[in-house]
Protein backbone atom coordinates (compact mmCIF):
# COMPACT_ATOMS: atom_id res chain seq x y z
CA UNK A 1 0.00 0.00 0.00
CA UNK A 2 1.16 3.78 -0.18
CA UNK A 3 3.46 4.41 2.29
CA UNK A 4 4.26 8.07 3.53
CA UNK A 5 7.75 8.57 5.15
CA UNK A 6 8.18 11.50 7.99
CA UNK A 7 11.76 12.45 9.35
CA UNK A 8 12.82 12.78 11.63
CA UNK A 9 10.36 10.90 14.15
CA UNK A 10 11.80 12.57 17.57
CA UNK A 11 14.15 15.48 17.92
CA UNK A 12 15.11 17.31 21.11
CA UNK A 13 16.77 20.56 20.60
CA UNK A 14 17.13 24.33 22.04
CA UNK A 15 15.30 26.88 22.08
CA UNK A 16 15.47 29.55 19.08
CA UNK A 17 16.86 26.47 17.13
CA UNK A 18 14.82 25.83 13.72
CA UNK A 19 13.79 22.73 13.08
CA UNK A 20 12.76 20.74 9.54
CA UNK A 21 10.26 17.75 9.36
CA UNK A 22 10.06 16.61 6.13
CA UNK A 23 7.16 14.48 4.69
CA UNK A 24 7.56 12.56 1.65
CA UNK A 25 5.86 10.02 -0.34
CA UNK A 26 7.14 7.22 -1.39
CA UNK A 27 5.57 5.48 -4.29
CA UNK A 28 2.77 8.39 -5.49
CA UNK A 29 2.66 11.96 -6.04
CA UNK A 30 0.68 14.21 -3.85
CA UNK A 31 -0.17 17.62 -4.99
CA UNK A 32 -1.54 18.23 -1.88
CA UNK A 33 -0.19 17.09 1.65
CA UNK A 34 -1.68 18.20 5.28
CA UNK A 35 0.46 19.02 8.36
CA UNK A 36 -1.49 18.13 11.84
CA UNK A 37 -0.44 19.07 15.35
CA UNK A 38 -1.52 17.12 18.15
CA UNK A 39 -0.84 17.58 22.34
CA UNK A 40 -1.11 14.34 24.06
CA UNK A 41 -4.35 12.80 24.82
CA UNK A 42 -5.80 15.55 22.47
CA UNK A 43 -6.76 15.41 18.71
CA UNK A 44 -5.34 16.04 15.66
CA UNK A 45 -5.49 19.88 14.41
CA UNK A 46 -4.95 20.55 10.93
CA UNK A 47 -3.20 23.16 10.86
CA UNK A 48 -2.02 23.58 7.08
CA UNK A 49 -2.58 22.55 3.50
CA UNK A 50 0.51 22.22 1.52
CA UNK A 51 -0.04 22.16 -2.07
CA UNK A 52 2.38 21.22 -4.97
CA UNK A 53 4.31 24.51 -6.75
CA UNK A 54 2.13 27.07 -4.94
CA UNK A 55 2.00 28.16 -0.96
CA UNK A 56 0.89 26.35 1.31
CA UNK A 57 -2.89 27.41 2.88
CA UNK A 58 -2.67 27.93 6.36
CA UNK A 59 -5.86 27.38 9.44
CA UNK A 60 -6.41 30.48 11.35
CA UNK A 61 -4.72 31.38 14.34
CA UNK A 62 -1.55 29.23 12.57
CA UNK A 63 1.58 31.77 12.68
CA UNK A 64 2.80 31.62 8.82
CA UNK A 65 6.11 32.99 10.07
CA UNK A 66 6.61 30.39 12.51
CA UNK A 67 5.74 27.59 10.38
CA UNK A 68 6.89 27.90 7.35
CA UNK A 69 6.09 25.14 4.71
CA UNK A 70 7.36 24.12 1.48
CA UNK A 71 6.38 21.48 -1.14
CA UNK A 72 8.89 22.12 -4.01
CA UNK A 73 7.87 18.29 -5.50
CA UNK A 74 5.23 15.83 -5.82
CA UNK A 75 6.47 13.78 -3.48
CA UNK A 76 7.79 15.94 -1.03
CA UNK A 77 6.61 18.27 1.67
CA UNK A 78 8.68 20.25 4.58
CA UNK A 79 7.74 22.06 7.67
CA UNK A 80 9.99 24.41 9.34
CA UNK A 81 9.75 25.82 12.80
CA UNK A 82 11.27 28.50 12.90
CA UNK A 83 12.98 30.17 16.33
CA UNK A 84 11.37 27.10 18.00
CA UNK A 85 10.33 27.68 22.06
CA UNK A 86 9.26 25.43 24.28
CA UNK A 87 5.53 25.94 23.75
CA UNK A 88 5.76 24.84 20.29
CA UNK A 89 6.99 21.17 21.69
CA UNK A 90 4.46 18.72 20.27
CA UNK A 91 3.85 16.05 18.15
CA UNK A 92 3.51 17.20 14.46
CA UNK A 93 2.11 14.62 11.56
CA UNK A 94 1.65 14.74 8.25
CA UNK A 95 -0.73 12.65 5.50
CA UNK A 96 -0.65 13.27 1.37
CA UNK A 97 -3.12 12.27 -1.10
CA UNK A 98 -2.67 10.30 -3.80
CA UNK A 99 -3.38 12.61 -6.81
CA UNK A 100 -4.26 10.14 -9.03
CA UNK A 101 -6.75 8.37 -6.02
CA UNK A 102 -8.56 11.67 -4.82
CA UNK A 103 -11.62 9.75 -3.37
CA UNK A 104 -9.14 7.23 -1.60
CA UNK A 105 -7.92 7.78 2.02
CA UNK A 106 -4.85 9.95 3.00
CA UNK A 107 -2.04 8.01 4.08
CA UNK A 108 -0.46 9.77 7.40
CA UNK A 109 3.58 9.41 8.19
CA UNK A 110 4.50 8.53 11.68
CA UNK A 111 4.70 11.62 13.10
CA UNK A 112 7.18 13.75 14.75
CA UNK A 113 8.03 14.44 18.33
CA UNK A 114 8.98 17.96 18.69
CA UNK A 115 10.77 18.66 22.04
CA UNK A 116 12.06 22.40 22.44
CA UNK A 117 14.27 22.49 25.57
CA UNK B 1 -17.91 25.04 8.67
CA UNK B 2 -17.46 21.09 9.30
CA UNK B 3 -17.57 19.94 13.22
CA UNK B 4 -17.13 16.68 14.18
CA UNK B 5 -17.78 15.63 17.72
CA UNK B 6 -17.10 12.83 19.70
CA UNK B 7 -18.45 13.08 23.20
CA UNK B 8 -17.34 9.66 24.90
CA UNK B 9 -13.63 10.62 26.31
CA UNK B 10 -13.19 7.36 27.48
CA UNK B 11 -14.28 3.92 27.53
CA UNK B 12 -13.57 0.67 28.37
CA UNK B 13 -14.72 -3.19 27.56
CA UNK B 14 -14.21 -6.31 28.53
CA UNK B 15 -11.90 -8.49 26.20
CA UNK B 16 -14.37 -10.19 23.82
CA UNK B 17 -17.38 -8.09 24.22
CA UNK B 18 -18.62 -5.38 21.91
CA UNK B 19 -18.72 -1.62 22.52
CA UNK B 20 -19.92 1.08 20.62
CA UNK B 21 -18.49 4.41 19.97
CA UNK B 22 -20.33 7.67 19.12
CA UNK B 23 -19.84 10.35 16.72
CA UNK B 24 -22.00 13.40 15.52
CA UNK B 25 -21.44 15.64 12.60
CA UNK B 26 -22.16 18.78 10.83
CA UNK B 27 -22.21 19.84 7.50
CA UNK B 28 -24.14 21.42 4.88
CA UNK B 29 -22.46 19.14 2.25
CA UNK B 30 -24.03 16.37 0.18
CA UNK B 31 -20.98 14.46 -0.96
CA UNK B 32 -18.69 13.56 1.92
CA UNK B 33 -16.81 10.50 3.57
CA UNK B 34 -16.38 9.66 7.04
CA UNK B 35 -13.86 8.06 9.08
CA UNK B 36 -12.75 6.06 12.02
CA UNK B 37 -8.83 5.88 12.85
CA UNK B 38 -7.12 4.14 15.51
CA UNK B 39 -4.39 5.75 16.89
CA UNK B 40 -2.22 2.89 19.65
CA UNK B 41 0.43 3.99 22.40
CA UNK B 42 3.03 4.55 19.08
CA UNK B 43 0.68 7.13 17.76
CA UNK B 44 0.23 5.83 14.39
CA UNK B 45 -2.68 6.79 12.53
CA UNK B 46 -4.55 3.84 11.01
CA UNK B 47 -7.84 3.79 9.02
CA UNK B 48 -10.26 1.46 10.59
CA UNK B 49 -12.91 2.32 8.27
CA UNK B 50 -14.35 4.59 6.15
CA UNK B 51 -17.64 5.24 4.99
CA UNK B 52 -19.42 7.28 1.35
CA UNK B 53 -22.29 9.22 2.53
CA UNK B 54 -23.85 8.27 -1.04
CA UNK B 55 -24.01 4.78 0.56
CA UNK B 56 -27.02 3.93 2.55
CA UNK B 57 -24.96 0.69 3.21
CA UNK B 58 -23.38 0.41 6.14
CA UNK B 59 -19.90 -0.34 5.85
CA UNK B 60 -18.10 -3.68 7.66
CA UNK B 61 -14.39 -4.54 8.26
CA UNK B 62 -14.17 -8.25 10.00
CA UNK B 63 -15.14 -7.44 13.64
CA UNK B 64 -15.74 -3.05 12.77
CA UNK B 65 -18.85 -2.35 11.50
CA UNK B 66 -20.29 1.54 11.28
CA UNK B 67 -24.15 2.61 11.99
CA UNK B 68 -24.20 5.71 9.63
CA UNK B 69 -27.70 7.71 9.94
CA UNK B 70 -27.07 10.92 7.61
CA UNK B 71 -30.00 12.05 8.67
CA UNK B 72 -29.34 12.11 12.06
CA UNK B 73 -25.88 13.20 10.99
CA UNK B 74 -24.57 10.31 13.23
CA UNK B 75 -21.59 7.90 12.51
CA UNK B 76 -21.14 5.71 15.40
CA UNK B 77 -18.55 2.43 15.57
CA UNK B 78 -18.73 -1.11 16.82
CA UNK B 79 -16.42 -3.03 17.79
CA UNK B 80 -17.14 -6.61 17.90
CA UNK B 81 -15.14 -9.40 20.02
CA UNK B 82 -13.12 -6.75 21.74
CA UNK B 83 -9.22 -7.77 21.78
CA UNK B 84 -6.68 -6.37 24.36
CA UNK B 85 -4.88 -5.10 20.50
CA UNK B 86 -8.39 -2.57 20.19
CA UNK B 87 -6.82 -0.48 22.91
CA UNK B 88 -6.17 3.13 21.82
CA UNK B 89 -7.15 6.75 20.69
CA UNK B 90 -9.66 6.42 18.19
CA UNK B 91 -11.06 9.33 16.28
CA UNK B 92 -13.99 10.04 13.90
CA UNK B 93 -13.16 12.05 11.17
CA UNK B 94 -15.19 14.08 8.19
CA UNK B 95 -13.86 15.23 4.63
CA UNK B 96 -15.29 16.93 1.67
CA UNK B 97 -14.00 17.59 -1.82
CA UNK B 98 -11.42 19.91 -0.21
CA UNK B 99 -9.21 16.74 1.63
CA UNK B 100 -9.26 18.23 4.52
CA UNK B 101 -9.59 16.00 7.57
CA UNK B 102 -12.04 17.13 10.53
CA UNK B 103 -11.42 15.00 13.39
CA UNK B 104 -13.36 14.69 16.68
CA UNK B 105 -12.39 15.08 20.03
CA UNK B 106 -11.57 11.35 20.17
CA UNK B 107 -12.18 8.35 22.56
CA UNK B 108 -9.72 6.26 24.57
CA UNK B 109 -10.55 2.58 24.45
CA UNK B 110 -8.96 0.58 26.77
CA UNK B 111 -9.91 -3.40 26.16
CA UNK B 112 -9.63 -5.23 29.65
CA UNK B 113 -8.60 -8.67 29.98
Amino acid sequence: GAVVSQHPSWVICKSGTSVKIECRSLDFQATTMFWYRQFPKKSLMLMATSNEGSKATYEQGVEKDKFLINHASLTLSTLTVTSAHPEDSSFYICSARDFGQSNQPQHFGDGTRLSIL
Amino acid sequence: AQTVTQSQPEMSVQEAETVTLSCTYDTSENNYYLFWYKQPPSRQMILVIRQEAYKQQNATENRFSVNFQKAAKSFSLKISDSQLGDTAMYFCAFTSNTGKLIFGQGTTLQVKP
